[in-house]
């Protein structure tokens, strides 16, 4: 059962500390994208990769994060520093190809987030 | 404008009856793709039913359809037989087929409803 995969699960921090958050995308997806998930805001684009190049990073606070795919496996999104605003649940998800097909290919699969807490 | 609209917050049904949660969208795009999401309170996003906006026929996955009304901009979900899993945050999310930079692949979500499956 393929499945994307999120670490840590679980991240307490203070405030000013740096955070690197990891996804593992489904074997064979070559879409990753990084959403934010707060009470406030709900579900929030913050980029997205294709084939490792980011596409569209306008979604991120660019003086403090940053997102990175070192190679086709591992997406890496990072904060520095953090801020207690910054708490929140960060989803990776994958996707086939970026291209629209219309059919249940364009489907995005979730991992299971990272809730974040900045003291 | 909201793109996605779901208009109840919260919902109750009772155990085996049928329930929906109602979702309208916004586009000028001919091309579009509809998901609907299932939030347990553990947190993940799990992938429940896909339809497209050339899809003649309503989309089924086993308990969940989808009443895809286009000419109303209306894509409902219809859960039966309601389970006591059932009991989740549920997100309608929309897809448009807008070439953007390296091709488009943007999920855009709505603020979600709250269903709540009682013995």
């Amino acid at each position: 059962d393929a499945r994307v995969t999120q670490t840590p699960r679980h991240k307490v921090t203070e405030m000013g500390q740096e955070v690197t958050m990891r996804c593992q995308p489904i074997l064979g997806h070559n879409t990753v994208f990084w959403y934010r998930q707060t009470m406030m805001q709900g579900l929030e684009l913050l980029a997205y990769f294709r084939n490792r190049a980011p596409l569209d990073d306008s979604g991120m606070p660019k003086d403090r994060f940053s997102a990175e795919m070192p190679d086709a496996t591992l997406a890496t999104l990072k904060i520095q520093p953090s801020e207690p605003r910054d708490s929140a649940v960060y989803f990776c998800a994958s996707g086939l190809d970026g291209l629209w097909r219309g059919t249940s290919t364009d489907t995005q699969y979730f991992g299971p987030g990272t809730r974040l807490t900045v003291l | 404008a909201q793109k996605i609209t779901q208009t109840q917050p919260g919902m109750f049904v009772q155990e085996k009856e049928a329930v929906t949660l109602d979702c309208t969208y916004d586009t000028s795009d001919q091309s579009y793709g509809l998901f609907w999401y299932k939030q347990p309170s553990s947190g993940e996003m799990i992938f429940l039913i896909y339809q497209g906006s050339y899809d003649e026929q309503n989309a089924t996955e086993g308990r969940y359809s989808l009443n895809f009304q286009k000419a109303r901009k209306s894509a409902n979900l219809v859960i039966s037989a309601s389970q006591l899993g059932d009991s989740a945050m549920y997100f309608c999310a929309m897809r448009e087929a807008v070439i953007l930079a390296g091709g488009g692949n943007k999920l855009t979500f709505g603020t979600g409803t709250q269903l709540k499956v009682e013995l």
